[in-house]
């Protein structure tokens, strides 16, 4: 079935240690590819997008992403976590057969500990 | 320069009532999609309004309908309102029916009773 798949339903790492959120989507064609975070009773904030060319993208608050065509993934990554980073993030995807409508994963809960 | 807003933040409905919920894009962009996002859940995509038409739709009952205005912004109405309809509502606008790039509104939370 086609889908997002964020395998973490929660993540807790320590400030100042690395991060790194998965996200596996599974359509026929390579779709555009997104992160978005969310604040508690917030909206949401997009963190970086891939279209095409480089595969490693670089986003806003210090976070990247790397699209990897063979494994169906777009990982999340940050060096270096800072408390204000504790949200959720979500992966969506918006696959091309289906216009530019996203698709989007159940999303990840990160919790930062001091 | 003014980001998505929707209105109103918060709402408390009655099973069997109407909501009517509103947006207004970013500025410069002219297409506008609603989502659905229940609690513990990513957001859903309920539909997507460009040039005053709905232009796709996502597997939501026709309970669930919209309107898009000259100036860009939008309505999402539910009628005869579900203790399931209870969900944050996100509106995104676009700078056109292909524009991938999707900015969010802070989204209105309804509360069915």
């Amino acid at each position: 079935a086609q889908s997002v798949t964020q395998p973490d339903i929660h993540i807790t790492v320590s400030e100042g240690a690395s991060l790194e959120l998965r996200c596996n989507y599974s359509y026929g064609a390579t779709p555009y590819l997104f992160w978005y975070v969310q604040s508690p009773g917030q909206g949401l904030q997009l963190l970086l997008k891939y279209f095409s060319g480089d595969t490693l993208v670089q986003g806003i608050k210090g976070f990247e992403a790397e699209f990897k065509r063979s494994q169906s993934s777009f990982n999340l990554r940050k060096p270096s976590v800072h408390w204000s980073d504790a949200a959720e993030y979500f992966c969506a995807v918006a696959p091309m057969e289906y216009g530019n409508k996203l698709v989007f994963g159940a999303g990840t809960i990160l919790r930062v500990k001091s | 320069d003014a980001g998505v807003t929707q209105s109103p933040t918060h709402l408390i409905k009655t099973r069997g009532q109407q909501v009517t919920l509103r947006c207004s894009p970013k500025s410069g962009h002219d297409t506008v999609s609603w989502y659905q996002q229940a609690l513990g859940q990513g957001p859903q995509f309920i539909f997507q309004y460009y040039e005053e038409e709905e232009r796709q739709r996502g597997n939501f009952p026709d309970r669930f309908s919209g309107h898009q205005f000259p100036n860009y912004s939008s309505e999402l109405n539910v009628n005869a309102l579900l203790l399931g309809d209870s969900a944050l509502y996100l509106c995104a606008s676009s700078s056109d029916p292909t524009g991938f790039e999707q900015y969010f509104g802070p989204g209105t939370r309804l509360t069915v009773t």
